[in-house]
């Protein structure tokens, strides 16, 4: 099955500890995207890449870092820096990073306790 | 500042009528459109687009119209079903300057009443 992964769905952190999300895609897609959804908000854009080892900042890279080796993953991690960490994080692909559609993983909540 | 508006934050409707979630923009260069569809706790599912060019698009019981004019646009589902039930997002995109990144509004959650 073609698609976009994200593990887990459900993570756990202590204050002050890194974590990284994973996002994987079988799509053969260029283009990766993190986002955060808060409650009562939008999808915020976090970072995205365009090609492999190309990655730029979006509206809210504060506190994130991602890294971009292979085509198919687009790991995000979420630092200590981050002052409000936790939140639904969406991965999304789309073909190329014009204005194809977007298409999201199943996202992974994540709890900084 | 919002790019991507969508003023009601919920929208109830009977079960077999039509649904018409509204949502308006700010940026003229936006040229393409996309609503999404969410479940609590998933990803967003990509429903049905429009570009600028053109004024409606149409897949089964989805409509989008774009009123470019008004900087507007709308998504009819007709009927609407309890499935349908959900949050939706309409997003925009401009070719030139965003290398595909989508600005989302905030969503409209929409209830299906059987």
């Amino acid at each position: 099955d073609g698609g976009i992964t994200q593990s887990p769905k459900y993570l756990f952190r202590k204050e002050g500890q890194n974590v990284t999300l994973s996002c994987e895609q079988n799509l053969n897609h260029d283009a990766m995207y993190w986002y955060r959804q808060d409650p009562g908000q939008g999808l915020r854009l976090i970072y995205y890449s365009q090609i492999v080892n190309d990655f730029q900042k979006g509206d809210i890279a504060e506190g994130y870092s991602v890294s971009r080796e292979k085509k198919e993953s687009f790991p995000l991690t979420v630092t200590s820096a981050q002052k409000n960490p936790t939140a639904f994080y969406l991965c999304a692909s789309s073909a190329t990073g014009s204005t194809d559609t977007q298409y999201f993983g199943p996202g992974t909540r994540l709890t900084v306790l | 500042d919002q790019q991507v508006k969508q003023n009601s934050p919920s929208l109830s409707v009977q079960e077999g009528r039509i649904s018409i979630l509204n949502c308006d923009y700010t940026n003229s260069m936006f040229d393409y459109f996309l609503w999404y569809k969410k479940y609590p706790a998933e990803g967003p599912t990509f429903l049905i687009s429009i570009s600028s060019i053109k004024d409606k698009n149409e897949d089964g019981r989805f409509t989008v119209f774009l009123n470019k004019s008004a900087k507007h646009l709308s998504l009819h589902i007709v009927p609407s079903q309890p499935g349908d039930s959900a949050v939706y997002f309409c997003a925009a995109s401009a070719f030139v300057g965003s290398q595909g990144n989508l600005i989302f509004g905030k969503g409209t959650k929409l209830s299906v009443k059987p």
